[in-house]
């Protein structure tokens, strides 16, 4: 296990197209992060997973964002009729359960949105 | 939700000197509070960490100093290299969700 990846790695699409993320975390992590940052900000807390349950949304995030983890393990995002606006990385982080543990991220999927 | 505030956003040294950011955070239940060093095109790697009981914590020439009744955290960074040149991060853990600062591009000028 070489830690939390993400694909794919870059992503070019055509404003109003549906796109989706797939993340993989580090295996005995149960807690599954997503994050999105744009050029000279830090990461924007989208929503986190703990196992397969999605406790938290931003208020921030559009109903066209939508996560998933259906069994505990792998995570997708999709963005539905993406927008200029949505072009940004999206991070994936993953970290275990108890405590206030380390936050491991992924390299990123790059959206750009034409 | 918490809110971070981090400064300054951009800070630039002499190889050598030492450097310091500072961060805010605005929710007291916040508990733990990583700091991570992003390099251009890569990912966010953590490279010290602080939990609310604790007032400072130092790894060989990082050091970080939280101040709760301020709510105020601070990263330290001495004998600085230009491979410490980057950017970072610092974050504050508030119910199991990490809210980060906005960021301080570090250049360290040999």
């Amino acid at each position: 296990d070489t830690g939390v990846s993400q694909n794919p790695r870059h992503k070019i699409t055509k404003r109003g197209q549906n796109v989706t993320f797939r993340c993989d975390p580090i295996s005995e992590h149960n807690r599954l992060y997503w994050y999105r940052q744009t050029l000279g900000q830090g990461p924007e807390f989208l929503t986190y997973f703990q196992n397969e349950a999605q406790l938290e949304k931003s208020r921030l995030l559009s109903d066209r964002f939508s996560a998933e983890r259906p069994k505990g393990s792998f995570s997708t995002l999709e963005i539905q009729r993406t927008e200029q606006g949505d072009s940004a990385m999206y991070l994936c982080a993953s970290s275990q359960m108890y405590g206030a543990g380390e936050l491991f991220f992924g390299e990123g999927s790059r959206l750009t949105v034409l | 939700g918490e809110n971070v505030e981090q400064h300054p956003s951009t800070l630039s040294v002499q190889e050598g000197d030492s450097a310091v950011i500072k961060c805010t955070y605005s929710d007291s239940a916040s508990n733990y509070f990583p700091w991570y060093k992003q390099e251009l095109g890569k990912r966010p790697q953590l490279i010290i960490d602080i939990r609310s009981n604790v007032g400072e914590k130092k790894d060989q020439r990082i050091a970080v100093t939280l101040n709760k009744t301020a709510k105020h955290f601070s990263l330290h960074i001495t004998e600085t290299q230009p491979e410490d040149s980057a950017v970072y991060f610092c974050a504050a853990n508030n119910f199991n969700k990490f809210y980060f600062g906005s960021g301080t591009k570090l250049n360290v000028k040999p």
